[in-house]
């Protein structure tokens, strides 16, 4: 069964540094996001990304994350300067159709735990 | 502002069947979804409603009620992997999912 595949599993980094977080959506989906999870509290979304540009992004995604789609395959969140904040659960997931049209459900990555330090 | 609520954590038998609620104030609507996340992985879809009414999908059922705000998920025939934390999300008008706390549910034998 196809699946989300994210890397690393675990990132450990000092508190202004940039870590790129990485995903491999499912193959012939076309809508991908990310979401953070920080430990015990709720998922949080951050930002969807469609047809090579954000569609749409919440309060939480400020300057410091940028997202990108590099090649056919890869989908990565950047931070610029981490901060200790940033610390969470990072989750990517994909969609079969744009989240406006035929809804589908979300297919999750296992998620990058970063750990600001 | 935007509000989903769930209870905290719930407690049931193996073999019974347990009822999680969902209420949510959000800016528009186009659907709810139920996912279940074990401890420290993924969320996993289980369950998608947009029209009032009860979707049921094997020993898992979803039942929604736009005007009331609110949707529960019923869980018959418990098994001990059932043990995890039950979350509510609606997708608002932006087609942003919105996330509930979670319901952490405990089965016991």
């Amino acid at each position: 069964e196809p699946e989300v595949t994210q890397t690393p599993s675990h990132q450990v980094t000092q508190m202004g540094q940039e870590v790129i977080l990485r995903c491999v959506p499912i193959s012939n989906h076309l809508y991908f996001y990310w979401y953070r999870q920080i430990l015990g509290q709720k998922v949080e979304f951050l930002v969807s990304f469609y047809n090579n540009e954000i569609s749409e992004k919440s309060e939480i995604f400020d300057d410091q994350f940028s997202v990108e789609r590099p090649d056919g395959s890869n989908f990565t969140l950047k931070i610029r300067s981490t901060k200790l904040e940033d610390s969470a659960m990072y989750f990517c997931a994909s969609s079969e159709t744009p989240a406006s049209g035929r809804v589908t459900e979300q297919y999750f990555g296992p998620g990058t735990r970063l750990t600001v330090t | 502002g935007q509000n989903i609520d769930q209870p905290t954590e719930m407690t049931a038998t193996e073999g019974a069947i347990v009822q999680i609620n969902c209420t949510y104030q959000t800016s528009g609507f186009n659907g709810l979804f139920w996912y279940q996340q074990h401890a420290g992985e993924a969320p996993t879809f289980l369950s998608y409603n947009v029209l009032d009414g009860l979707e049921e999908k094997g020993r898992f059922s979803s039942f929604l009620s736009r005007s009331k705000g609110y949707s529960y998920l019923l869980l018959k025939e418990l098994q001990m992997k059932d043990s995890a934390s039950y979350l509510c999300a609606v997708l608002d008008s932006n087609y942003q999912l919105i996330w509930g706390a979670g319901t952490k549910l405990i089965i016991k034998p």
